[in-house]
Parts: structure tokens; C-alpha cells; sequence
């Protein structure tokens, strides 16, 4: 059975610290990991990695994939409050007959202070 | 551009009661995945359509059922409801087939089913 595993489960920092979320998985034909930050309601879409070792950068927002090592780690630096969200981490694995799944965290809880 | 439009926003339905929620994907997208969200499981993959086929489906009982209409529209249904089947129910879409070539997904604000 896939597994995603995500820690902290909650964090809280204050305005202008940087911060690192990690993201482990077990997954059988894996094929990509993806970062999502929740705020309210819908999920948005950050990064995909689908290579080891390359940096993917928005902003003060980065993340790196470790295919080796089965893990994903998410950086924000000079945190805001505007930050603060549930960050989720989700594992697509190729499907035998056809297509993928996907395999979500818990996600974690980021808040912000200022 | 409209986004991922779920309805209703909320839902209140009794154990043993059938529930059907709706899902209009982004114009042009074809792909559409269900998810649910519980506080203590975090975010499940429920099933993925495409051009109307369901492409996968995720470990769930067989009273959570789905089906994609020629416009990519999208219905979930949940029959013989059950106390634990009350969480955030989020629809999402993408253009092609789920994830394929880089295509992101885009989710919908999802309906909040409370079943007592």
C-alpha cells in the first residue's frame, strides 16, 4: 500500500523565519511528487518533481525531490504571514492497467505569527 | 476564466440517505478526480475520469460510485451513508489524464458533507 508521510504535522514561526517541510514516501512505479498549499477550501498547486536533485524555485518557495532516499523537502524563506496554510504532499504512482493514482499526506499545519 | 465549480457548498444528510454532489472541471479540461478530506485520514484519491471512463479508482467501499458526462461534468455519489463518510469532498481537474504530461490539477473549493 502507498504511503506518504509528512512532518511536523504543525509548525509555528514567526514573520521573516525560514522553514523546512518534509515529505517521505513508499510508493510501487513512482512516477512524481507534488507540493499543494491549502489556505481555505481548494488546494493550489506549487511544484512537481519528477527528477532527483533539481531545485524547483517560486519566489521564497523551493523544493527538492530525493528519489534515492524516498523523500521531499519544501523550503519558504523570510516567512509571512500570508504563508500561514496546510502544505500538502501527494505521490503519484503509475497504475498497472492504465493511468495513476494519487496518495496524499497529512499534510502540514504552517502557521505564521508576525 | 472559471475555476473548479463544486455544488452545494454544504450538505447535511442522515445515515442511510443517498447523496449526489456536482463538478464542473475548467472549460476545456477533460480529466476529473474526486478526493476526500478528514481531519484525521488527511486527503484520499477516490476515482478519476476521463472523455467519460473511469481511469482509477481508489480504495473506497462500492457505495462511493462516479460517472463523467460528455460536457466533463462530474457526479459523485455516495448511497447508504454512514457517520464516517462526513468530511470535505474536493473535485479536480486537469487537461489531460491524471498528471500526465506536467498538467497540474486544479481543485474546486469541495462540499462539505456532514452526515448525523
Amino acid at each position: 500500500e502507498d504511503k506518504v508521510v509528512q512532518s511536523p504535522l504543525s509548525l509555528v514561526v514567526h514573520e521573516g523565519d525560514t522553514v523546512t517541510l518534509n515529505c517521505s514516501y513508499e510508493v510501487t512505479n513512482f512516477r512524481s511528487l507534488l507540493w499543494y498549499k491549502q489556505e481555505k477550501k481548494a488546494p493550489t498547486f506549487l511544484f512537481m518533481l519528477t527528477s532527483s536533485g533539481i531545485e524547483k524555485k517560486s519566489g521564497r518557495l523551493s523544493s527538492i525531490l530525493d528519489k534515492k532516499e524516498l523523500f521531499s523537502i519544501l523550503n519558504i524563506t523570510a516567512t509571512q504571514t500570508g504563508d500561514s496554510a496546510i502544505y500538502l504532499c501527494a505521490v503519484e504512482a503509475r497504475v498497472e492497467t492504465s493511468g495513476s493514482r494519487l496518495t496524499f499526506g497529512e499534510g502540514t499545519q504552517l502557521t505564521v505569527n508576525p | 476564466k472559471a475555476g473548479v465549480t463544486q455544488t452545494p457548498r454544504y450538505l447535511i444528510k442522515t445515515r442511510g440517505q443517498q447523496v449526489t454532489l456536482s463538478c464542473s472541471p475548467i472549460s476545456g479540461h477533460r480529466s476529473v478526480s474526486w478526493y476526500q478530506q478528514t481531519p484525521g485520514q488527511g486527503l484520499q484519491f477516490l476515482f478519476e475520469y476521463f472523455s467519460e471512463t473511469q481511469r482509477n479508482k481508489g480504495n473506497f467501499p462500492g457505495r462511493f460510485s462516479g460517472r463523467q458526462f460528455s460536457n466533463s461534468r462530474s457526479e459523485m455519489n455516495v448511497s447508504t451513508l454512514e457517520l464516517g463518510d462526513s468530511a470535505l469532498y474536493l473535485c479536480a481537474s486537469s487537461f489531460s489524464p491524471l498528471l500526465e504530461n506536467n498538467s497540474p490539477l486544479h481543485f474546486g473549493n469541495g462540499t462539505r458533507l456532514t452526515v448525523t
